[in-house]
């Protein structure tokens, strides 16, 4: 079965770091594209970036570059979405996803995580 | 602000037909790229509704359907049913981005 995992639910305070990871199964990571997503309390989908495992071609959205990091390790099919200095405003659910195509980033998302939730309070 | 526009809620009553409608830009949909539509329950991750415009995954009903033409884009519900009620979006590639835009959902509530 062709699946992403996501990591647990977490609860930080500002200005910590943190790291969610996904970890897909049943199909070839290196070969199609991850995506993150997040979604805001009570809002609507957002694209963050996208990351392809084979060669680490990554790309951001404008609004989240510079605030988020998104990487990959093959050896354990994950991806993986980091902040270094989390904000109250980066309390949402995140979600990875994979496009229905090897290789491609353009065909619909057919393939997502459960979502991970971050709560961000002092 | 989402790139891609769309209508926050429609409604309508079971058995009805409604149609949710998708706008974009030339660095999307106005530049050929597929549209996809995605239906999120309550507390649940996105679900693949559309893809390629008008093809259904196997195990959605043909009461779903997708039409795209030139850049006038949309997603129809036939028979509704109190399950349809849930948030939708429409979803395509960026050229300008080089990544994924999403509309900002529409909230389908059957009456």
């Amino acid at each position: 079965e062709v699946q992403l995992v996501q990591s647990g639910a977490a609860v930080k305070k500002p200005g910590e770091s943190l790291k969610i990871s996904c970890k897909a199964s049943g199909y070839p990571f290196s070969n199609y594209w991850i995506g993150w997503v997040r979604q805001l309390p009570g809002k609507g989908l957002e694209w963050m970036g996208l990351i392809y495992p084979d060669d680490s071609d990554t790309r951001y959205s404008p609004s989240f570059q510079g605030q988020v990091t998104i990487s990959a390790d093959e050896s354990l099919s994950s991806a993986f979405l980091q902040w270094s200095s989390l904000k109250a405003s980066d309390t949402a659910i995140y979600f990875c996803a994979r496009p229905r195509s090897s290789g491609s980033s353009v065909e619909g998302i057919d393939v997502w995580g459960q979502g991970t939730t971050v709560t961000v309070s002092s | 602000q989402s790139v891609l526009t769309q209508p926050p809620s429609v409604s309508g009553a079971p058995g009805q037909r409604v149609t949710i409608s998708c706008s974009g830009s030339t660095s999307n949909i106005g530049s050929g790229f597929d549209i996809h539509w995605y239906q999120q329950l309550p507390g649940t991750a996105p679900k693949l509704l559309i893809f390629g415009n008008n093809y259904r995954p196997l195990g959605v009903p043909d009461r779903f359907s997708g039409s795209k033409s030139g850049t006038s884009v949309s997603l129809a519900i036939t028979g509704l049913q109190a399950g349809d009620e849930a948030d939708y979006y429409c979803q395509a590639y960026d050229a300008s981005l080089r990544g994924w835009v999403f509309g900002g959902g529409t909230k389908l509530t059957v009456l």
